[in-house]
């Protein structure tokens, strides 16, 4: 049971636009930033968004971030096949004291 | 260019401990921290801790409290992630993943360490 919640699976066409929600609560997502990572299965994640809506060198513009509240999302415009991986979102909670991860999002580029 | 480089794949007998190394290039390695997380075959990413190497304080995840252990050796650039008390539900791979600033994202992962627990 992960502290974030991801929807389990996500799916779009090749062009599309997919979002990919993450739930929170004010001990993390509420009082901190939120960070995205992709994950091509049997590789390492790859940061994605970090500070909730900014993208590093690399990552196209296709991938944008927000969040709202106790909440965030990750949307992925012009979707391509080569985006088909998981997706987990990530923010420290305090009342945890350490990072927590959503449980992770399988997208399929169909 | 940033490198985490790890140490390679442990098969371990249940109650025994495991070490984990993962040696950094590329930067200043005493200036971030250095997280562990690990994730178990077919399942979510699971944060385990930190280290700073500058300092050598740690923070580790409740659930591993007790049993793992996060140090460093700043001369080679190299950070360790112990774990004891094995069992097989320990079987999974072991990422190192470099903390950038106070916003503390993870910039930077290792390769990964299978650690496989069997009898």
């Amino acid at each position: 049971q992960s502290v974030l919640t991801q929807p389990p699976s996500a799916s779009g066409t090749p062009g599309q636009r997919v979002t990919i929600s993450c739930s929170g609560s004010s001990s993390n997502i509420g009082r901190n930033t939120v960070n995205w990572y992709q994950q091509v299965p049997g590789t390492a994640p790859k940061l994605l968004i970090y500070s909730n809506n900014q993208r590093p060198s690399g990552v196209p513009d296709r991938f944008s971030g927000s969040k709202s509240g106790t909440s965030a999302s990750l949307a992925i415009s012009g979707l391509q096949s080569e985006d088909e991986a998981d997706y987990y979102c990530a923010a420290w909670d305090d009342s945890l004291n350490g990072e927590v991860f959503g449980g992770g999002t399988k997208l399929t580029v169909l | 260019q940033v490198q985490l480089v790890q140490s390679g794949a442990e098969v371990k007998k249940p109650g025994a401990s495991v070490r984990v190394s993962c040696k950094a290039s590329g930067y200043t390695f005493s200036n971030y921290d250095i997280n562990w997380v690990r994730q178990a075959t077919g399942q979510g990413l699971e944060w385990m801790g930190w280290m700073n190497p500058n300092s050598g304080n740690t923070g580790y995840a409740q659930k591993f409290q007790g049993r793992v252990t996060m140090t460093r050796n700043t001369s080679i650039s190299a950070a360790y992630m112990e774990l004891s008390s094995l069992g097989s539900e320990d079987t999974a791979v072991y990422y190192c993943a470099r903390a950038y600033g106070s916003q503390y994202y993870f910039d930077y992962w290792g390769q990964g360490t299978l650690v496989t627990v069997s009898s």
